[in-house]
């Protein structure tokens, strides 16, 4: 039972590439999310989904998107990495109220 | 939009010393959550709150929701060099349980 994996755990993109993080969880869990995380600014939510196939905008969605064709698995894209995606990218479930939270993914965009 | 705001953002204490990170609302919640975040880690849950002038303890760790229920504490008595750590409180996004915003955060620093 892993709970929420997220991969890959550390990534360093230049300026203008792209990329896709995965985040899956055994958990059986509707609700999905990806957060961003940034010194000094707490945890902002960037789209989330309610279930499969399904997905939402949040807090900060700019230059990201998402999908969730299976139940297990949320991917986050990036299609034109930006310094300013410079974070920590952590994935969570839920099936109520409760976040469970991945182990993240450090991205460094160059 | 709903704000969370969370004081002191940073607190140092010697081990043994008292700690306690205050929770403010701008709106009145359904509920309450708080989460710890270890240095290098993730943020793991620790406690929901729901009803007015809740209190609920974990070991050293004191939560109340206020009667208002648009603030909250965490108190942690005599800290030890394992509480070190962001400690976050959250509350429903938009009227919804499901969504959560966050408050920035505490970050507690241990002495030993």
């Amino acid at each position: 039972n892993a709970g929420v994996t997220q991969t890959p755990k550390f990534r360093v993109l230049k300026t203008g590439q792209s990329m896709t993080l995965l985040c899956a969880q055994d958990m059986n869990h509707e609700y999905m999310y990806w957060y961003r995380q940034d010194p000094g600014m707490g945890l902002r939510l960037i789209h989330y989904s309610v279930g499969e196939g399904t997905t939402a905008k949040g807090e900060v969605p700019d230059g990201y998107n998402v999908s969730r064709l299976k139940k297990q698995n949320f991917l986050l894209g990036l299609e034109s990495a930006a310094p300013s995606q410079t974070s920590v990218y952590f994935c969570a479930t839920s099936r109520s109220e409760t976040q469970y939270f991945g182990p993240g993914t450090r991205l460094l965009v160059l | 939009g709903q704000q969370v705001m969370q004081i002191p953002q940073y607190q140092h204490v010697q081990e043994g010393e008292d700690f306690t990170t205050y929770c403010n609302s701008s709106t009145t919640l359904s509920n309450i959550q708080w989460y710890k975040q270890r240095p290098g880690g993730h943020p793991v849950f620790l406690i929901q709150l729901v009803k007015s002038g809740e209190v609920k303890k974990q070991k050293r760790l004191t939560f109340q929701f206020g009667e208002a229920k648009k603030n909250s504490s965490l108190h942690i008595t005599a800290t030890q060099t394992t509480d070190v750590g962001t400690y976050f409180c959250a509350g429903p996004r938009g009227g919804s349980n499901y969504k959560l915003t966050f408050g920035k955060g505490t970050l507690l620093t241990v002495n030993p």
